[in-house]
Parts: structure tokens; C-alpha cells; sequence
């Protein structure tokens, strides 16, 4: 079974639509975050859950909105897509603040805004 | 101001040679983490080692080891007998604050790593 599973791995959508990036995780964590890595590979946080709480929200354009239904799931909705929104969005979890250091990625997903 | 500076954009290495990879920091926190993940041509982000700043040892996981100068802010990721496998970009990441703060990773611009046959 996929730890962090992310749907869809592949987006293309035209520039001013909406579309959503569904994540999901079954390793029981209860932080989970959003990143972007661009074309030059540089990733960046976006957002971080924890307990379906928002806890950190970095500079992101108000058309990003991540949405927590329950600690397990972490979805992202982008509205009206812009070129520059080109990229791979990877989810993550871990177990939080108190242990495991480490982070949990899902597949990414590779959305191209044309 | 960069968090994490890693200097080698790209790096070759012989397979069955060691190599090593560049990694400073730069933080005022006392209590940090430092991560190297993994992410091969097909995407994913693998989790590799952690150290915390105040572990005494160097991390140690397998083939990789992150040699851990803490006067220097340095946290560079030692590769022991290179496979063809290990042919990636390797990140190098830090989270500010203690453990029982609420994670929030920087990642370093990445090193591309080739393994020649």
C-alpha cells in the first residue's frame, strides 16, 4: 500500500480554469504539508496541517486554498490557473512535532498550465 | 539570504567510489534538523538521514553517513561504494526549531548526481 498517495500524477489544464490535487495519507501522521518544486527543481513550502489545523501558511496567492476533511486527507484547489502555476506539487506527512524527523512524500503531481 | 547553500549543481563519481556532497546552513536557532532526501529521474522524494543539533554522533543509515560539523554549519551527505541506483538529485534540508516544534522544512537548490559505470 501507497504511504502518501496523490492524485492525479499528471494535470494539463487550460489557463483560467480551477482544479484540484487530492492527497492522501494511511501512515496514521498528523501533520501533513503541500510543496511546489519548480522548473529548476527548487522546492518550497506551501502549507502545513496538522490535525487538520492550519499551522503554517507561506506566501502563496489566495487562488491556492488547501483543504483538511480529516487529518488523513490534505487536498490543494487552485483557482483560475495561471502559467507560472506550472510545476510539481508534492504532499507530504510525518508524524508531527514530538517524533520522526523525517517526511513522507507522495508521487507529485506535474501540473502544465498552457 | 539562502538557508540552505548546496555548491555542486552537478557531480560525477565512478561506480564503487565514495562521494561526497555539499551542505551548509545558516540558522541563530540552537535546535535544528538537518535531512538529505533522494529524488531519482522518476520523481519521488525519498527520505535518506537526519541529524539533530544536539545528536553527538555523525548519522549513519546504510551506504550514506552525513558528516556533521556544527562550528562550520555543515552537513554533508557521504555516499560509500556508489551504485548505478544512486544516480539522483540529492536536497539537502533543514527545520528550524526543536522537535517539538511544528515542522517547517527548507530545502536546499539540490545536487545532481551521476554514477559513471
Amino acid at each position: 500500500d501507497t504511504a502518501v498517495s496523490q492524485t492525479p500524477k499528471y494535470l494539463v489544464t487550460q489557463m483560467g480554469n480551477d482544479k484540484s490535487i487530492k492527497c492522501e495519507q494511511n501512515l496514521g501522521h498528523d501533520t501533513m504539508y503541500w510543496y511546489k518544486q519548480d522548473s529548476k527543481k527548487f522546492l518550497k513550502i506551501m502549507f502545513s496541517y496538522n490535525n487538520k489545523e492550519l499551522i503554517i501558511n507561506e506566501t502563496v496567492p489566495n487562488r491556492f486554498s488547501p483543504k483538511s476533511p480529516d487529518k488523513a486527507h490534505l487536498n490543494l484547489h487552485i483557482n483560475s490557473l495561471e502559467l507560472g502555476d506550472s510545476a510539481v506539487y508534492f504532499c507530504a506527512s510525518s508524524q508531527g512535532p514530538l517524533s520522526g524527523p523525517e517526511a513522507f512524500f507522495g508521487q507529485g503531481t506535474r501540473l502544465t498550465v498552457v | 539570504a539562502q538557508k540552505i547553500t548546496q555548491t555542486q549543481p552537478g557531480m560525477f563519481v565512478q561506480e564503487k567510489e565514495a562521494v561526497t556532497l555539499d551542505c551548509t546552513y545558516d540558522t541563530s536557532d540552537p535546535s535544528y534538523g538537518l535531512f538529505w532526501y533522494k529524488q531519482p529521474s522518476s520523481g519521488e522524494m525519498i527520505f535518506l538521514i537526519y541529524q539533530g543539533s544536539y545528536d553527538q554522533q555523525n548519522a549513519t543509515e546504510g551506504r550514506y553517513s552525513l558528516n556533521f560539523q556544527k562550528a562550520r554549519k555543515s552537513a554533508n551527505l557521504v555516499i560509500s561504494a556508489s551504485q548505478l541506483g544512486d544516480s539522483a538529485m540529492y536536497f539537502c534540508a533543514m527545520r528550524e526549531g526543536p522537535k517539538t516544534s511544528y515542522d517547517k522544512v527548507i530545502f536546499g537548490p539540490g545536487t545532481s548526481l551521476s554514477v559513471i559505470p
